[in-house]
C-alpha cells in the first residue's frame, strides 16, 4: 500500500543553517504531497503542498518540490531560525476504502535550531 | 475563524472508563476523519466520513465508535478505555473530491489522553 519514509531525527541545527528533511513515498496513481509542521503542544499546521509532479510548495521560506521519478519531496529551507524547531510530518493524500482524501503521514521529524 | 474544534484538550482516565472526544468544523467540509499520534509512528487513521451518516474503519478502528448526524460534528467514542489508547488524538476535515481545495485538510489543535 501507499507509505512515506521521512529521516528519522532529531535533526539539531545552528541558526541561519541550511535544512534538509528528506521524504520519500511509495504510492499508487499520482497522489499530493504534504508538509505539515507541529509546535510544541500545539496541533498540526499545513506548511506546504504539491498536487502535481514537477510543483514546487513553498510557504514561510520552506520549499519541496514533487519530484515523480524520484518519488521524494524533500523539505528545504535556505536559514533556519530558532523558531522554526518543530517536528515536521511529509504526507501524502492516498486512496483507502476507495476514498481519497486521506493522509498516511511519514513518523515525523524532530527539528532543534540552536541560536 | 474557528475551524476544526476538538474537546476536550486534555483528559485522563481510569482503564474500562468511556468517554467522547467531541469534534466540530465550520467550513461545510463533507470529509471528517480522527488520527491518533504516537512517538515514532506519526499519525495512524482510526476511522473516517465522506458524509453526514456515512462513517468508515481506518488503519487502527478498534476500540472506538464513531457517528455523523449531522455535517458538522464526528465525535469518537471509546468504548472501555485502555492504557493502549494512551495517545494525542487529532481531528481533521476537508472537502470531497472534486473541490478545486478538496486534497488540503484541516487540523483540530489535538486532545491529549491518558488512560491508567
Amino acid at each position: 500500500g501507499d507509505s512515506v519514509t521521512q529521516m528519522e531525527g532529531p535533526v539539531t541545527l545552528s541558526e541561519e543553517a541550511f535544512l534538509t528533511i528528506n521524504c520519500t513515498y511509495t504510492a499508487t496513481g499520482y497522489p499530493s504531497l504534504f508538509w505539515y509542521v507541529q509546535y510544541p503542544g500545539e496541533g498540526l499546521q499545513l506548511l506546504l503542498k504539491a498536487t502535481k509532479a514537477d510543483d514546487k510548495g513553498s510557504n514561510k521560506g520552506f520549499e519541496a518540490t514533487y519530484r515523480k521519478e524520484t518519488t521524494s519531496f524533500h523539505l528545504e529551507k535556505g536559514s533556519v531560525q530558532v523558531s522554526d524547531s518543530a517536528v515536521y510530518f511529509c504526507a501524502l493524500s492516498g486512496r483507502y476504502g476507495g476514498a481519497t482524501n486521506k493522509l498516511i503521514f511519514g513518523t515525523g521529524t524532530l527539528l532543534a535550531v540552536q541560536p | 475563524n474557528a475551524g476544526v474544534t476538538q474537546t476536550p484538550k486534555f483528559q485522563v482516565l481510569k482503564t474500562g472508563q468511556s468517554m467522547t472526544l467531541q469534534c466540530a468544523q465550520d467550513m461545510n467540509h463533507e470529509y471528517m476523519s480522527w488520527y491518533r499520534q504516537d512517538p515514532g509512528m506519526g499519525l495512524r487513521l482510526i476511522h473516517y466520513s465522506v458524509g453526514a451518516g456515512i462513517t468508515d474503519q481506518g488503519e487502527v478502528p478498534n476500540g472506538y465508535n464513531v457517528s455523523r448526524s449531522t455535517t458538522e460534528d464526528f465525535p469518537l467514542r471509546l468504548l472501555s478505555a485502555a492504557p493502549s489508547q494512551t495517545s494525542v488524538y487529532f481531528c481533521a476535515s476537508s472537502y470531497g473530491e472534486g473541490r478545486s481545495s478538496g486534497n488540503t485538510i484541516y487540523f483540530g489543535e489535538g486532545s491529549w489522553l491518558t488512560v491508567v
